[in-house]
């Protein structure tokens, strides 16, 4: 069984703090994601990587970072966090030459 | 709670009955489409899956039906139980590594 994980479940913090959000996957994928998911939108892709120091912008990088220094695990940063990014963070991934999506449960990210 | 179910459409079955979720997909290059289910406070989780070349393709309760000539997705779920209420989404993958996701539709089922 694919396990995708995610570092918290919950996590509340302040405008301007800086924000790690992390994902390990067990699968030896080469290919990870994030995506935010906010009511009465899809979900939409934050940033891509498809090898270890490799990542793609996706539809709404902005004010994000990642890290991807070891295959297992894609880091997504907030370098300065703003309300606007209270979300529900997804972390997925993905074998090459598969198309199937593995999930982690996600993070919901509250900005006060 | 969760609050990703704020908005959706709502489809409510008796428990029992078969239900049917729809999406419309808008690429047309798309050659892989997923439907996903989401639980409150959980990741989406893999349903089923079915690539261009099939119209139909049918799981354990489920059946996916593929209709490319008016990009046209359909989830039928066998049976209906309350274990099944969630939200459900379709999503679709061009050639290409990104996925386009639908809103979803929430599913309750009715004791």
């Amino acid at each position: 069984d694919v396990k995708v994980t995610q570092s918290s479940r919950y996590l509340v913090k302040r405008t301007g703090e800086k924000v790690f959000l992390e994902c390990v996957q067990d699968m030896d994928h080469e290919n990870m994601f994030w995506y935010r998911q906010d009511p009465g939108l899809g979900l939409r892709l934050i940033y891509f990587s498809y090898d270890v120091k490799m990542k793609e912008k996706g539809d709404i990088p902005e004010g994000y970072s990642v890290s991807r220094e070891k295959k297992e695990r894609f880091s997504l940063i907030l370098e300065s966090a703003s309300t606007n990014q209270t979300s529900m963070y997804l972390c997925a991934s993905r074998g090459t030459g598969g198309n199937e999506q593995y999930f982690g449960p996600g993070t919901r990210l509250t900005v006060t | 709670g969760e609050s990703v179910g704020l908005h959706l459409p709502t489809l409510s079955v008796q428990e029992g009955d078969n239900s049917i979720i729809n999406c419309a997909y808008s690429n047309s290059a798309s050659d892989y489409f997923i439907w996903y289910k989401q639980e409150s406070g959980k990741g989406p989780q893999f349903i089923i899956d079915i690539r261009s070349n099939m119209d139909k393709r049918q799981g354990q309760r489920v059946t996916v039906l593929l209709n490319k000539t008016v990009k046209h997705l359909s989830l039928q779920i066998a049976a209906t139980q309350p274990g099944d209420s969630a939200v459900y989404f379709c999503a679709e993958n061009p050639p290409s590594y990104k996925y386009i996701f639908g809103t979803g539709t929430r599913l309750k089922v009715l004791a």
